[in-house]
């Protein structure tokens, strides 16, 4: 069963607002990830959170997490219209280094010009 | 560096034909895993390794083998594909020690009739 659960499915806004996606998972990790992929292509890493991290910034991403909670979000400031794609968290359990990632089903974004 | 290459990028297959899905990089890394991407389902690990000669299952790996006799090198196959096979499978290298970031490779778009 897959580890983690994205909302929204799918989110539609315009050039320049901002874009929240969350993330929920179900058992321990080691840490976060997110990933892109736009269409027809494979996917890109962003941004990873450690566990024992709570907030982390690159660039126009900032991706918080709660472990207490077992959710985090990535927040996508001045969206543009190349920021369309699929984004993805990704969760690396335990201590067991293994290179295991769940994967969550994944948010669709759209900006719109 | 080419970083992942998988080849080919595109194949149809009947019912019971068997193939192998080629995957390489060139950047050392010791991790390497195979993913299957169905609409909706985001990424499931079908298998994976941790290095030459080491491999285990992930959460789908039924009707698929695998072996990694290099570093460079790991191919997965397809015995005797069957329509639920149909998908989009990408291969992921990644190292450790660095919170297995993963590279990915642009995919194999298969269809089995």
């Amino acid at each position: 069963s897959q580890q983690g659960e994205e909302d929204p499915q799918a989110l539609s806004i315009q050039e320049g607002e901002n874009a929240t996606m969350n993330c929920s998972y179900k058992t321990s990790i080691n840490n976060l990830q997110w990933y892109r992929q736009n269409s027809g292509r494979g996917l890109v890493h962003l941004i990873l959170i450690r566990s024992n991290e709570r907030e982390k910034h690159s660039g126009r991403l900032r991706v918080t997490l709660d472990t207490s909670k077992k959710s985090s979000s990535l927040l996508i400031t001045a969206s543009r219209a190349a920021d369309t794609a699929s984004y993805f968290c990704a969760t690396r359990g335990g201590s067991s280094n293994t290179g295991k990632l769940i994967f969550g089903q994944g948010t669709t974004l759209q900006v719109k010009p | 560096n080419a970083g992942v290459t998988q080849t080919p990028k595109f194949q149809v297959l009947k019912t019971g034909q068997s193939m192998t899905l080629q995957c390489a990089q060139d950047m050392n890394h010791e991790y390497m895993s195979w993913y299957r991407q169905d609409p909706g389902m985001g990424l499931r690990l079908i298998h994976y390794s941790v290095g030459a000669g080491i491999t285990d299952q992930g959460e789908v790996p039924n009707g698929y083998n695998v072996s990694r006799s290099t570093t460079e090198d790991f191919p997965l196959r397809l015995l005797s594909a069957a329509p639920s096979q149909t998908s989009v499978y990408f291969c992921a290298s990644s190292t450790p020690g660095t919170g297995n970031e993963q590279f990915f490779g642009p995919g194999t778009r298969l269809t089995v009739l």
